[in-house]
């Protein structure tokens, strides 16, 4: 299975300033056929269901603010937001598509300072 | 509006057995693979099983494999998940999600999830 790492477990910003997300499978999630990372970014809020962001690692889901970003190939991502915003304050997931079993990091909470 | 209904969550026994349905509606649901994932109480997000769509295969968990079956009825647009032999580390909510559009077989992201069911083991 791919094992998916994040990091930080939390992290505490600003109103308005860079919060930034890691994410590490444990081997290559690049597809060499068609060069797409097959990664994927999900913001959850308390009692709300995981919501897209973010799939083949850097292309932003439709109606999802331009402050939220993602980055990284093969084996090491990265979300960042821009400029935190207070409905931004949320867990954050990256899932790895590239095998099944499909596997998720372990979530990241972003909180204000 | 793609919505997602998850319905049959509820206390049950440890080795009983429970049905969940998810019930799709906003979009083409025989032409999108379709999943469960799991979350429990204060935990992280757990891919359970997926149903491809189109007549694609079914793919498990190791940690369901055997125990749960997943099904589809693409006439009624439901989405279900049959648990057998339940543990108490089942205990979960229990999201269906839909693939997103670029996804292919095996290789599945998830657009929309539905508000989950809370599936609770417990003797």
């Amino acid at each position: 299975d791919i094992v998916m790492t994040q990091s930080p477990d939390s992290l505490a910003v600003s109103l308005g300033e860079r919060a930034t997300i890691n994410c590490k499978s444990s081997q290559s999630v690049l597809y060499s056929s068609n060069n797409q990372n097959y990664l994927a970014w999900y913001q959850q809020k308390p009692g709300q269901p995981p919501k897209l962001l973010i799939y083949w690692a850097s292309t932003r889901e439709s109606g999802v603010p331009d402050r939220f970003s993602g980055s990284g190939s093969g084996t090491d991502f990265t979300l960042t937001i821009s400029s935190l915003q207070a409905e931004d304050v949320a867990v954050y997931f990256c899932q790895q598509y590239y095998y099944t079993p499909l596997t998720f990091g372990g979530g990241t909470k972003v909180e204000f300072k | 509006e793609v919505q997602l209904l998850e319905s049959g969550g509820g206390l049950v026994q440890p080795g009983g057995s429970l049905r969940l349905s998810c019930a799709a509606s906003g979009f083409t649901f025989s032409s999108y693979a379709m999943s469960w994932v799991r979350q429990a109480p204060g935990m992280g997000l757990e891919w359970v099983s997926a149903f491809g769509g189109s007549g694609g295969g079914t793919y498990y968990a190791d940690s369901v494999k055997g125990r749960f079956t997943i099904s589809r009825d693409d006439s009624k647009n439901t989405l279900y998940l049959q648990m057998h032999s339940l543990r108490a580390d089942d205990t979960a909510v229990y999201f269906c999600a839909k693939a997103g559009p670029y996804a292919t077989p095996r290789k599945y992201y998830f657009d929309y999830w539905g508000q989950g069911t809370l599936v609770t083991v417990s003797s």
